[in-house]
């Protein structure tokens, strides 16, 4: 099992539609997730942090599961500016301090 | 935006010839990360630092080297470039090591023929 899996898509929406992706990981002691935006050819920039209580930050909300280890991201009335790939990030607390990247699910929005 | 730049931005070399790669951040930040992205994986760790001369490896370490003797410029060296290697490289950093967030610097596209 990969350490950090997420479908890639991509996952064609209309404008204005609610979409979800998960992610899930494969160590049960990681304690800090993430989501990141990644635009073609352009570096990756964050998102949001995910909490274990949940959060949301306008459009986006993002949730955490532990029992069934998976973090989602929801994204409401869906722009054409959101299309992008979407990074979801978990530190695995090896003793060093790691990242690891899923490969990414890619959405686009469609007029 | 968090000021970390990357030089070169595009590099194209040729087999068996070193190639270092520079990574410069004003945000004093102590953790800087090496990754690299191909298509098909996520972004691969390949070297860390934690503070000045303070590194250790990735996940993908192998043919790469780094040095940080200033806390702003971390470096990435590859000793002999082979055709594996071409790739999209980015620089990170991170206030916190564990629990922080990480800021990318642009990326270097590097091609080895």
């Amino acid at each position: 099992r990969k350490e950090v899996e997420q479908d890639p898509g991509p996952f064609n929406v209309p404008e204005g539609a609610t979409v979800a992706f998960n992610c899930t990981y494969s160590n049960s002691a990681s304690q800090s997730f993430f989501w990141y935006r990644q635009d073609c050819r352009k570096e990756p920039k964050l998102l949001m942090s995910v909490y274990s209580s949940g959060n949301e930050d306008g459009r986006f909300t993002a949730q955490l599961n532990r029992a069934s280890q998976y973090i989602s991201l929801l994204i409401r009335d869906s722009k054409l500016s959101d299309s992008a790939t979407y990074l979801c990030v978990v530190n695995f607390p090896s003793g060093t301090y790691k990242y690891i990247f899923g490969t990414g699910t890619r959405l686009k929005v469609l007029a | 935006d968090a000021g970390i730049t990357q030089s070169p931005r595009h590099k194209v070399t040729e087999t068996g010839t070193p190639v270092t790669l520079r990574c410069h951040q004003t945000e004093n930040h102590r953790y800087m990360y090496w990754y690299r992205q191909d298509p098909g994986h996520g972004l691969r760790l390949i070297h860390y630092s934690y503070g000045v001369k303070d590194t250790d490896k990735g996940e993908v370490s192998d043919g790469y080297s780094v040095s940080r003797s200033k806390t702003e410029d971390f470096l990435l060296t590859l000793e002999s470039a082979t055709s594996s290697q071409t790739s999209v490289y980015f620089c990170a950093i991170s206030s916190s090591g564990r629990d922080g967030e990480q800021f990318f610097g642009p990326g270097t596209r590097l091609t080895v023929l």
